[in-house]
C-alpha cells in the first residue's frame, strides 16, 4: 500500500512570508501532482511532475520532485492572502494496479493573514 | 474545452436509501476515476473506469458501484446509505488513466445522509 505523508497539516503565516510543504513516501511514484482546493469545490491542478529531480516554477510557487521519485515539495515565496486554501499532493504508482488511481496526502491548510 | 462536470452538486438522502451520481469527463478523456473526500479520511480512491470497464478498485464495500457509458460518461451508485457515507464525491478524468497523466477534477457532489 502506497502512503504519502504530507506536512505540515496546518500553516498560519503573515503576508510576505515564505513557506514549504512536504510530501514524503517510502514508495516510488511515476508522477506526483499538486492541487489546491477551495471549500466545497474540487481540487484544481497546480502542477504535475514526472521526472526525478524535476523542478517546476509557477509564478511564486516552486515544485520539486525528489531524485528517487519518493518525495516532493512545494515552496511559496512571499505568500499572499489569495494563496489561502487546502494544498494536496497526490502520487500515481506504476503498473496496472495504478490505473487512474492517485494516492493523496492528508493535505495542508494554509492561511495567509494580511 | 469544458471541464469535468458533476451532477447533482448537492444531495440529501436518508439512511437506507440509494443514490446515483453522474460525471461527464473532459471531451476526449476516456478514463474516469471516483474519489470520496471526508474530513477524517481525506481523499480516497473508489474506482476507475476505462472503455466501459472497471480497471481498478479501492477498498470500499460492495455498496459502492459504478459504470461507464460508451461516451465515457460515468455514474456511481451507493446503495443502502449509511451516515458515514456523507462526503464530497469527486470524479476526475484523464486521457487513458496512465500513471504519468494528469487527472482533472470536477466540482464534486456533496452528499449528506440523515
Amino acid at each position: 500500500t502506497q502512503l504519502l505523508e504530507q506536512s505540515p497539516q496546518f500553516l498560519s503565516i503573515q503576508e510576505g512570508e515564505n513557506l514549504t510543504v512536504y510530501c514524503n513516501s517510502s514508495s516510488v511514484f511515476s508522477s506526483l501532482q499538486w492541487y489546491r482546493q477551495e471549500p466545497g469545490e474540487g481540487p484544481v491542478l497546480l502542477v504535475t511532475v514526472v521526472t526525478g529531480g524535476e523542478v517546476k516554477k509557477l509564478k511564486r510557487l516552486t515544485f520539486q520532485f525528489g531524485d528517487a521519485r519518493k518525495d516532493s515539495s512545494l515552496h511559496i515565496t512571499a505568500a499572499q492572502p489569495g494563496d489561502t486554501g487546502l494544498y494536496l499532493c497526490a502520487g500515481a504508482g506504476a503498473g496496472g494496479t495504478s490505473y487512474g488511481k492517485l494516492t493523496f496526502g492528508q493535505g495542508t491548510i494554509l492561511t495567509v493573514h494580511p | 474545452k469544458a471541464g469535468v462536470t458533476q451532477t447533482p452538486r448537492y444531495l440529501i438522502k436518508t439512511r437506507g436509501q440509494q443514490v446515483t451520481l453522474s460525471c461527464s469527463p473532459i471531451s476526449g478523456h476516456r478514463s474516469v476515476s471516483w474519489y470520496q473526500q471526508t474530513p477524517g479520511q481525506g481523499l480516497q480512491f473508489l474506482f476507475e473506469y476505462f472503455s466501459e470497464t472497471q480497471r481498478n478498485k479501492g477498498n470500499f464495500p460492495g455498496r459502492f458501484s459504478g459504470r461507464q457509458f460508451s461516451n465515457s460518461r460515468s455514474e456511481m451508485n451507493v446503495s443502502t446509505l449509511e451516515l458515514g457515507d456523507s462526503a464530497l464525491y469527486l470524479c476526475a478524468s484523464s486521457l487513458v488513466g496512465g500513471s504519468r497523466e494528469t487527472q482533472y477534477f470536477g466540482p464534486g457532489t456533496r452528499l449528506l445522509v440523515l
